[in-house]
């Protein structure tokens, strides 16, 4: 296993296009995370996952976010309309449930910049 | 509302100079503190995981401690390969599962 995966490692779009991320966790991590990370920021969490129910959203997700993780396991993240404010590192996470010990795992992120 | 602020926001060492990041949080009902460290256009990479006030981690150089307000990430004789942005994130009863970062410390090894 190679850690988690995610692609592509850059996009950049044109404001009001939209766009899709892949990340594909540790292969028996039933738990997936989305955050976003703008330069000099901390990771700000965007949405979770267990298996294929997604459970927990943030209000920082407005209505132009939208994840899936169908059959619990490689999960996409579509952004639609995109606007500058956009312009972030989105990372992905994976971890086991009950083995939060080990912390979450993460993967390179993919830099996204609207222009 | 959760909070975790991380002092100092960056921190410049001479290679074996020791010295400590400091996280400062308010949670309802600590469920873990974790500590990570990012490189440069990486994703953060997992160090250690406290739970409660007086525990301790160690790995190499690096060693984690918690009160009931805050962590320490001691650094003993660093070496350049140290520098990175040392994150904190807690994980509390009222945030479910996700994590809340801080914004970082930005360490410098200087050879």
């Amino acid at each position: 296993d190679t850690g988690v995966s995610q692609n592509p490692r850059h996009k950049i779009t044109k404001r009001g296009q939209n766009v899709t991320f892949r990340c594909d966790p540790i292969s028996e991590h039933n738990r997936l995370y989305w955050y976003r990370q703008t330069l000099g920021q901390g990771p700000e969490f965007l949405t979770y996952f267990q298996n294929e129910a997604q459970l927990e959203k943030s209000r920082l997700l407005s209505d132009r976010f939208s994840a899936e993780r169908p059959k619990g396991s490689f999960s996409t993240l579509e952004i639609q309309r995109t606007e500058q404010g956009d312009s972030a590192m989105y990372l992905c996470a994976s971890s086991l449930a009950g083995q939060d010990y080990y912390g979450y795992t993460f993967g390179s992120g993919t830099r996204l910049t609207v222009v | 509302e959760d909070q975790v602020t991380q002092s100092p926001e960056a921190l410049r060492l001479q290679e074996g100079e020791s010295s400590s990041l400091n996280c400062s949080y308010t949670v309802s009902g600590l469920r873990g503190l974790f500590w990570y460290r990012q490189d440069p256009g990486k994703g953060p990479e997992f160090l250690f995981t406290l739970y409660s006030a007086g525990e301790e981690k160690e790995k190499e150089r690096l060693k984690a401690t918690l009160t009931k307000k805050e962590s320490f990430l001691h650094i003993t004789a660093p070496k350049p390969e140290d520098s990175a942005t040392y994150l904190c994130a807690v994980r509390s009863q009222t945030g479910a599962n996700n994590l809340f970062f801080g914004t970082g410390t930005r360490l410098t090894v200087i050879p």
